[in-house]
């Protein structure tokens, strides 16, 4: 069955740096687009960011462009999400979720559990 | 393209009809998606292209509408439904604010 497990996640400082794995299995992940989306302690939904299968195509929240990098690793069948100058407001549960087609569609068929990412000093 | 979703909660019974609406602020033809989420869960997806049930999710649950205006109805609250319920627009993918529906 498919399995998304997110890691990374943690206490960090405003200012730095994170990233975020999602690492993917019972599915063919080369050939799925995928998503990250996040969600704020006691707050909504928040989509982030998307992949095409292959990493050719990425798409990104406004708010988020700049700031966050979406890659993968089709060899490793892990998804990845790149932080830069974390701030309070990034403060969030970040899932990993499986797109239903290579190119991107658009919702999240699967998601993974999420992890926590704390910003904090 | 923004969403609004009404209302923000709702209390309802076990049996209960309920209904919830998705506004766009602009036409998105049927590129809306709905999803269920229980406290410290990952959401669910429910349905997609505003009316097609994701598989395995039952029937009392359906989707419609079409340009800016959207409906989840599901027919016959059960006790399993108490959840907060996301549209989610697939033109630049970006989620309602959610409604809550307790008991």
């Amino acid at each position: 069955q498919v399995q998304l497990v997110e890691s990374g996640g943690g206490v960090v400082q405003p200012g730095r740096s994170l990233r975020l794995s999602c690492a993917a299995s019972g599915f063919k992940f080369s050939t799925y687009a995928m998503h990250w989306v996040r969600q704020a302690p006691g707050k909504g939904l928040e989509w982030l960011s998307a992949i095409s299968y292959d990493g050719s195509r990425k798409y990104y929240a406004d708010s988020m462009k700049g700031r966050f990098t979406v890659y993968r690793d089709n060899s490793n069948d892990t998804l990845y999400l790149q932080f830069n100058s974390l701030r309070a407001a990034d403060t969030a549960v970040y899932y990993c979720a499986k797109d239903p087609l290579g190119t991107v569609a658009g919702f999240a068929e699967y998601w993974g559990q999420g992890t926590l990412v704390t910003v904090s000093s | 393209i923004q969403l609004t979703q009404s209302p923000s909660s709702l209390s309802a019974s076990v049996g209960e009809r309920v209904t919830i609406t998705c506004r766009a602020s602009q036409g998105i033809s049927t590129y809306l998606a709905w999803y269920q989420q229980k406290p410290g869960k990952a959401p669910k997806l429910l349905i997609y292209g505003a009316s097609t049930l994701q598989n395995g999710v039952p029937s009392r649950f359906s989707g419609s509408g079409s340009g800016t205006d959207f409906t989840l109805t599901i027919s016959s609250l059960q006790p399993e439904d108490f959840a907060t319920y996301y549209c989610q627009q697939l033109e630049s993918y970006a989620f309602g604010p959610g409604t809550k529906v307790d008991i």
